[in-house]
Parts: C-alpha cells; sequence; structure tokens
C-alpha cells in the first residue's frame, strides 16, 4: 500500500486566517482526493486533483474557499481560506494506488476558535 | 451512485467472527463493493473489495450474493483492535467513494 503523510497533524486557528494542509505520498500517483468530516460525520469528498489539470470540485465546495495545489506526482495541498468555526473537521487526503484501491493519509485535525 | 444500507452498530464477542452486512439492492454492473474502516480519529483504512466473486486477504472475506445486491464483510477472529467505524461503499468508475454512516462495531473481551 502507499504511505500517505499529511502536514500539519493538527491546528487550532483563528477565525478569518488561512491554513495550507500538505499530502506527501511515497510513490507517483494520478489521482489525489481530498475529504472533510465534520465532527461526528462521515467522510465527504472535496475534490479531485490530477497532476496537470485544476481541481475538480464537488458540490457546496469552490476554488476559492478551498483552492488546491498539485504540482507533481508525489504532492499535494489543501487550502482552508478564511476560515469560520464551521471549519473545524478533520481533513484527509487519499490517492489511487494500484488498481481499483484508495488509500487514506491519517488525516489533519483543524480546529477554528 | 448506489447507495448502501448497513446497521448502525453492532457488538461481537473478541475471538469470534463478526458478520457485517450491507445492502446495495440498487449497484449496476460495473459497481465494485469497497470495504473500509476507521478507528478512531484516524484516517479510514482500506480491508477489501469484490466485483461479483467472494474476496479473502489477511483482513477478512467478503462474500457477495449472486444477485450483487448484498455483501457480507467477514472479520474471522475478531479482536479488541477491530473496534472501529465499518463502510461498505459502493463505487463506480469515477473513483469516488461516496461514505454513508457506516456500522460502529464494538469488539468486547
Amino acid at each position: 500500500s502507499a504511505v500517505i503523510s499529511q502536514k500539519p497533524s493538527r491546528d487550532i486557528c483563528q477565525r478569518g486566517t488561512s491554513l495550507t494542509i500538505q499530502c506527501q505520498v511515497d510513490s507517483q500517483v494520478t489521482m489525489m482526493f481530498w475529504y472533510r468530516q465534520q465532527p461526528g460525520q462521515s467522510l465527504t469528498l472535496i475534490a479531485t486533483a490530477n497532476q496537470g489539470s485544476e481541481a475538480t470540485y464537488e458540490s457546496g465546495f469552490v476554488i476559492d474557499k478551498f483552492p488546491i495545489s498539485r504540482p507533481n506526482l508525489t504532492f499535494s495541498t489543501l487550502t482552508v481560506s478564511n476560515m469560520s468555526p464551521e471549519d473545524s473537521s478533520i481533513y484527509l487526503c487519499s490517492v489511487e494506488h494500484l488498481v481499483e484501491t484508495q488509500y487514506f493519509g491519517p488525516g489533519t485535525r483543524l480546529l477554528v476558535l | 451512485d448506489a447507495k448502501t444500507t448497513q446497521p448502525p452498530s453492532m457488538d461481537c464477542a473478541e475471538g469470534r467472527a463478526a458478520n457485517l452486512p450491507c445492502n446495495h439492492s440498487t449497484i449496476s454492473g460495473n459497481e465494485y463493493v469497497y470495504w473500509y474502516r476507521q478507528i478512531h480519529s484516524q484516517g479510514p483504512q482500506y480491508i477489501i473489495h469484490g466485483l461479483k466473486n467472494n474476496e479473502t486477504n489477511e483482513m477478512a472475506s467478503l462474500i457477495i450474493t449472486e444477485d450483487r445486491k448484498s455483501s457480507t464483510l467477514i472479520l474471522p477472529h475478531a479482536t479488541l483492535r477491530d473496534t472501529a467505524v465499518y463502510y461498505c461503499i459502493v463505487r463506480v468508475d469515477d473513483y469516488k467513494l461516496s461514505f454513508g454512516a457506516g456500522t460502529t462495531v464494538t469488539v468486547r473481551a
């Protein structure tokens, strides 16, 4: 399986600020995904990030709020912009590795005050 | 996407087999059944997936009915570390995973 790391693992931020979350994988992958898990809820897909193309956002998520970069086949960033307490969540990246299998990172726990 | 239905919770005894059901009555012919689990506050862990045939790996077995409208994940010898939320997901070709509420499995000593 792919080994995925995320930075930071957790953070506490003030409302109105922005946080950039990094996702690093130990092998080259074409497809990377960003998910959000709000407290007590299941995972919701934010966007799909493929190298060499613009990220594709799911309904309810917009690029201005969650800009994503995908500069190469092993790395991606998700920025949570102009944060509010409602953005307090676990943010997870995942990668499509090998055929038909998606693996997840450990998550970034964000608390917005 | 086909939706899945899972019981919200279940208990099982340590050392016994845990059988986790999932209904996916609207599944299409090209949609795979995936199982993930999430141990408290960690990232989801891939367990197993299948299309038509039953599958087995070092973690679990997946039994898919012949009409593919339901499946069962079997943890052959549950341990306390298997306590987690288990998600049954039907995936189409677009690679997206749509997570439902899952089944909270509690393994008791």
